[in-house]
């Protein structure tokens, strides 16, 4: 059973505007929620993460928005540059379980110069 | 300073063969994870290591599959009898102990069965 769906698949976007990767999740145990960037031959690094407790958190041009209600949170980079195309991944972990993170399907994202 | 290291890059076998993958994790942290994956997929949790006990083998897909962390540092996910639908890179990841700590992966071993 996948507990945490990504859309989409792909994206294309244009140099300078807004890439926006949506995640839902079924488990409401889940408490923690980062997103993960992948370039190829390389391991996930860290982008950013939240905790249910608040509606949105941003760093640089990175941001998160949470919907607890409807189980959704979705990533934004704003002004995306050619050096953001990578995968990323949305993931979620709860209290149960260890630490072990669920990670969605990933998106490819492409920035056009 | 280094990050996690993992042992070899690529790893090309044959069907029914066993493998050995090593991962050096960020010294001093106490957590260390192995997930799998697939081509076009997101990582799949194997196996969550506290120390040198396994706190969490759920992920492992079968009785092929084992994790040692004999020392608390380095740790070997071994596959035995090997089959193609183990093909896949297997990601290694540590964070600092028990507390809800930033995974940090390694570049992965990337495991071909023929």
């Amino acid at each position: 059973q996948q507990q945490v769906k990504q859309s989409p698949q792909s994206l294309i976007v244009q140099k300078g505007g807004i890439s926006i990767i949506n995640c839902a999740y079924e488990n409401t145990a889940f408490d923690y929620f980062p997103w993960y960037q992948q370039f190829p031959g390389k391991g996930p690094a860290l982008l950013i993460a939240i905790r249910p407790d608040v509606s949105e958190k941003k760093e640089g041009r990175f941001t998160i928005s949470f919907n607890k209600s409807a189980k959704q949170f979705s990533l934004h980079i704003m002004d995306s540059q050619p050096g953001d195309s990578a995968t990323y991944f949305c993931a979620a972990s709860g209290l149960t379980g260890a630490q072990k993170l669920v990670f969605g399907q990933g998106t490819r994202l492409t920035i056009n110069p | 300073g280094a990050g996690v290291s993992q042992t070899p890059s690529n790893k090309v076998t044959e069907k029914g063969k066993y493998v050995e993958l090593r991962c050096d994790p960020i010294s001093g942290h106490t957590a260390l994870y192995w997930y799998r994956q697939s081509l076009g997929q997101g990582p799949e949790f194997l196996i969550y290591f506290q120390g040198t006990g396994a706190a969490d083998d759920s992920g492992l897909p079968n009785d092929r599959f084992f994790a040692v962390r004999p020392e608390g540092s380095v740790s070997t996910l071994k596959i035995q009898r090997t089959e193609r639908g183990d093909s896949a890179v297997y990601l290694c990841a540590s964070s600092p102990g028990q507390g809800r700590d930033t995974q940090y992966f390694g570049p992965g071993t990337r495991l071909t069965v023929l």
